[in-house]
């Protein structure tokens, strides 16, 4: 069955210190990778994609995934975090259902928090 | 901006009372999901489906049933509510291909 494993529940980090988030995944097939954010106190919302393409993803606020395939993984990068990065980060792989339809399935989340 | 609106933001039923949790999404989207977030385990997926009267099983359906009469609107049916189904309960919704879910803001469930 495909599946999601985020390998860290919580990643504690200083201000402007790099990160990076991991996600690895289980497919026999090709993927629709995705990152999802929740902020405090806010709803879940998309980070980036991978779709097709280049394997390299990038978001508005600075945060970069690559995709690679020989290791099944997708993981979540940023060079220098500011404080209102702290949010839980959920990493997600659709499934094909059948010929018309599919399904997302998260991992377990990231919760980072930025220490000043 | 796409809108997912679930009916209550917060709810507190007693065990074995029948529950339901409204979803509506207002940009005809083909697909609709319910998750429920509890911490450590992040997402699971309930049901979801993928057309009017639709409904596939997520990984985790026990004691959950779907209804979805409309396109813009996916009910989640607890039967009998159990305190283990006390959660943050998630709706969303995509276009077929899946490329983006849209989510509403969910329902915290307490089952006394």
């Amino acid at each position: 069955a495909q599946s999601v494993t985020q390998l860290d529940s919580q990643v504690p980090v200083f201000e402007e210190a790099p990160v990076e988030l991991r996600c690895n995944y289980s497919s026999s097939v090709s993927v629709y990778l995705f990152w999802y954010v929740q902020y405090p106190n806010q709803g879940l919302q998309l980070l980036l994609k991978y779709l097709s393409g280049s394997t390299l993803v990038e978001s508005i606020n600075g945060f970069e995934a690559e995709f690679n395939k020989s290791q099944t993984s997708f993981h979540l990068r940023k060079p220098s975090v500011h404080i209102s990065d702290t949010a839980e980060y959920f990493c997600a792989v659709r499934v094909n259902w059948d010929s018309s339809a599919s399904k997302i399935i998260f991992g377990s989340g990231t919760r980072l928090s930025i220490r000043p | 901006d796409v809108k997912v609106t679930q009916s209550s933001r917060y709810l507190v039923k007693r065990t074995g009372e029948k529950v339901f949790l409204e979803c509506v999404q207002d940009m005809d989207h083909e697909n609709m999901f319910w998750y429920r977030q509890d911490p450590g385990l992040g997402l699971r997926l309930i049901y979801f489906s993928y057309d009017v009267k639709m409904k596939e099983k997520g990984d985790i359906p026990e004691g959950y049933s779907v209804s979805r009469e409309k396109k813009e609107r996916f009910s989640l049916i607890l039967e009998s509510a159990s305190t283990n189904q006390t959660s943050m309960y998630l709706c969303a919704s995509s276009t077929r291909t899946n490329e983006k879910l849209f989510f509403g803001s969910g329902t915290q469930l307490s089952v006394l």
